[in-house]
């Protein structure tokens, strides 16, 4: 267990709705960040936030894709207007370092958008 | 050049052979570099942490080289229970917070 939590683990919807997912780290882990996953592929690089101020967002990361971390605690990725090529794991991740701390992973939510 | 690049495999190997991956990363300022293993539908997970000195943990030895700007990773007496794919992470462009994975590459081992 790496005290790293996501909700929820699995997310079916339909194209064009919105959907949030959560996750809470470890109080002691102040970066956080986001990643995406697809079948066959290393986790991609979405956002991150050191406590509550986002530091970087990807450039392929859509203005239909927004994150939150609102008191520097648990944060929110939100996807309005799902499209079928959102359809992954998104990964949650913590760590503890400034520059050699490993990532503690959640254990992700999965989207299916029809 | 992407930020960081694995060879997807797979890799097949049997068991007890030795196998070795690279990985090649963009940002020559990083100090920094993992190795993470993931196993099917799992979350990746911490492997070993490589430095300037690299790392060795039992059959596990991580390398840097710098000149090159590549990371491997070796595995000796290979196990079934080593198959699954490995994730080369090495902070991207912008700098050191930014951790970047590579594609992931794919290990096999059979009896």
């Amino acid at each position: 267990d790496t005290g790293v939590s996501q909700d929820p683990r699995h997310k079916i919807t339909k194209r064009g709705q919105n959907v949030t997912f959560r996750c809470d780290p470890i109080s002691e882990h102040n970066r956080l960040y986001w990643y995406r996953q697809t079948l066959g592929q290393g986790p991609e690089f979405l956002t991150y936030f050191q406590n509550e101020a986002q530091l970087e967002k990807s450039r392929l990361l859509s203005d239909r894709f927004s994150a939150e971390r609102p008191k520097g605690s648990f944060s929110t990725l939100e996807i309005q207007r799902t499209e079928q090529g959102d359809s992954a794991m998104y990964l949650c991740a913590a760590r503890l370092a400034a520059n050699t701390g490993e990532l503690f992973f959640g254990e992700g939510s999965r989207l299916t958008v029809l | 050049r992407k930020e960081v690049e694995q060879d997807p495999g797979p890799f097949n190997v049997p068991e007890g052979a030795t196998v070795a991956f690279n990985c090649t990363y963009s940002n020559s300022a990083s100090q920094s570099f993992f190795w993470y293993r993931q196993d099917c539908r799992k979350e990746p997970k911490l492997l070993m942490s490589v430095y300037s000195s690299g790392n060795e943990d039992g059959r596990f030895t991580a390398q840097l080289n710098r000149a090159s700007q590549y990371i491997s990773l070796l595995i000796r007496d290979s196990k079934l229970s080593d198959s699954a794919t490995y994730l080369c992470v090495a902070p991207g462009d912008t700098g050191f917070q930014k951790l970047v994975f590579g594609t992931g590459t794919r290990l096999l081992v059979s009896p």
